[in-house]
């Protein structure tokens, strides 16, 4: 059975500071993982994917995530925090249904960057 | 660009109602699902939808049903709402074999 877990409520960063919000993952097979962010009052937005390739994926907004297969992880980072960054962050890994693939997110992590 | 539109942003029900939330998506995805999210447990998968009037149970089906007449519309169905259901609904698309879902804006429901 494949989950994520998300293993802080709440991240607190000094703007300017580097951030790192933390997923593990446990699914068989080859992992295909997500990161998504959810501003206030609005829906998910897509931030970057792991497929296969290189361990680091950059994506938008300047984050970046690694994935460590050793240690089942998937982290996303950004070297330098924006008090815009503030938000709630999904990891998710993939999973096939009937007919599609479905995603399985982890319970979120709030960030917050403070000025 | 993709765009995943939900009926109401904000909704308020009274117990006993029958609530429908409506979702529509503009870019031809065959995948469609309804998710809510809670507080502390993320986002759980209520229904899916891989074509037009199939529908699959989630993690989460009981109290609910969903509809889906037509390739752009996906319905979610509260048959007799409970306080239970009060949470916040994510619709989200995306096509076939592909990865990364589409998310609306998302439809917060208080039932009293």
């Amino acid at each position: 059975a494949q989950s994520v877990a998300q293993p802080e409520d709440q991240v607190n960063v000094a703007e300017g500071n580097p951030l790192t919000v933390k997923c593990t993952y446990s699914v068989s097979g080859n992992p295909y993982l997500f990161w998504y962010v959810q501003y206030p009052n609005r829906g998910l937005q897509f931030l970057l994917k792991y497929i296969t390739g290189d361990n680091l994926v950059k994506g938008s907004y300047g984050f970046e995530a690694e994935f460590n297969k050793s240690q089942t992880s998937y982290h996303l980072k950004k070297p330098s925090a924006l008090v815009s960054d503030s938000a709630l962050y999904f990891c998710a890994v993939r999973y096939s249904l009937e007919g599609a693939n479905n995603l399985f997110f982890g319970t979120g992590t709030r960030l917050t960057v403070i000025p | 660009d993709v765009k995943v539109t939900q009926s109401s942003r904000y909704l308020v029900k009274r117990t006993g109602e029958k609530v429908f939330l409506e979702c529509v998506q503009d870019m031809d995805h065959e995948n469609m699902f309804w998710y809510r999210q809670d507080p502390g447990l993320g986002l759980r998968l209520i229904y899916f939808s891989y074509d037009v009037k199939m529908k699959e149970k989630g993690d989460i089906p009981e109290g609910y049903s969903v509809s889906r007449e037509k390739k752009e519309r996906f319905s979610l169905i509260l048959e007799s709402a409970s306080t239970n259901q009060t949470s916040m609904y994510l619709c989200a698309s995306n096509p076939r074999s592909y990865n990364e879902q589409f998310f609306g804006p998302g439809t917060r429901l208080t039932v009293l």
